[in-house]
């Protein structure tokens, strides 16, 4: 089935740790996304790619990495993790129209400890 | 940026009621979304209206769009606790980009 997959589900790591959050379409959507959901600020965009080698910042990347070599596959690193990047981390892609849907993972939640 | 903005209400209401939402947003838009999220999942989109449009409906789903007001009303009617969860809009964000409201949270009581 067509979908969009995130892993892990579930990181539980220590500041100053690299992690990599994993997300894979099978929609062959061109536009990738990166949010985090955090209690009373809903959703912020972290990062987004309108096709494979091409990304672009939204509100708050600092902080983070992405990239794009193929255009399934959108990995969302936090080089040295903080406190304050302990989320729920949602991967979503679309056809890249403000008119279109864009479709969901079902996140990962990271703790930093 | 545009962004959604929901009332920020918790809706506690018995099954069979029907639950009413709203959103306000800033600039100009050409559509408006909303998106259900269950607990522990991802948003599931619902329904698009167009800026051109005044009202929309899809099965027990009903959207207003006001641009005079710059805002957008959900209204889930004969509400079932499979209903329970959270509701969020979204705007363009320019760039084919989406800004997605603080979400409104329901809950149905069987």
């Amino acid at each position: 089935d067509a979908g969009i997959t995130q892993s892990p589900r579930y990181k539980i790591t220590e500041t100053g740790r690299q992690v990599t959050l994993m997300c894979h379409q099978t929609w062959s959507h061109s536009y990738m996304f990166w949010y985090r959901q955090d209690l009373g600020h809903g959703l912020r965009l972290i990062y987004y790619s309108a096709a494979a080698d091409i990304t672009d910042k939204g509100e708050v990347p600092d902080g983070y990495v992405v990239s794009r070599s193929k255009t399934e596959n959108f990995p969302l690193t936090l080089e040295s993790a903080t406190r304050s990047q302990t989320s729920v981390y949602f991967c979503a892609s679309g056809q890249g129209y403000s008119n279109q849907p864009q479709h969901f993972g079902d996140g990962t939640r990271l703790s930093i400890l | 940026s545009q962004q959604g903005e929901e009332d920020p209400q918790a809706l506690s209401i018995q099954e069979g009621e029907n639950a009413t939402m709203n959103c306000s947003y800033k600039t100009s838009i050409n559509n408006l979304q909303w998106y259900r999220q269950n607990s522990g999942r991802g948003l599931v989109h619902l329904i698009l209206i167009r800026s051109n449009e005044r009202e929309k409906h899809s099965g027990r789903l009903r959207v207003t769009l006001d641009t005079s007001k710059k805002s957008s009303s959900l209204l889930i009617t004969a509400s079932r606790a499979a209903d329970t969860a959270s509701y969020f809009c979204a705007t363009d964000g320019g760039n084919n980009r989406l800004a997605f409201g603080k979400g409104n949270q329901v809950v149905v009581i069987p």
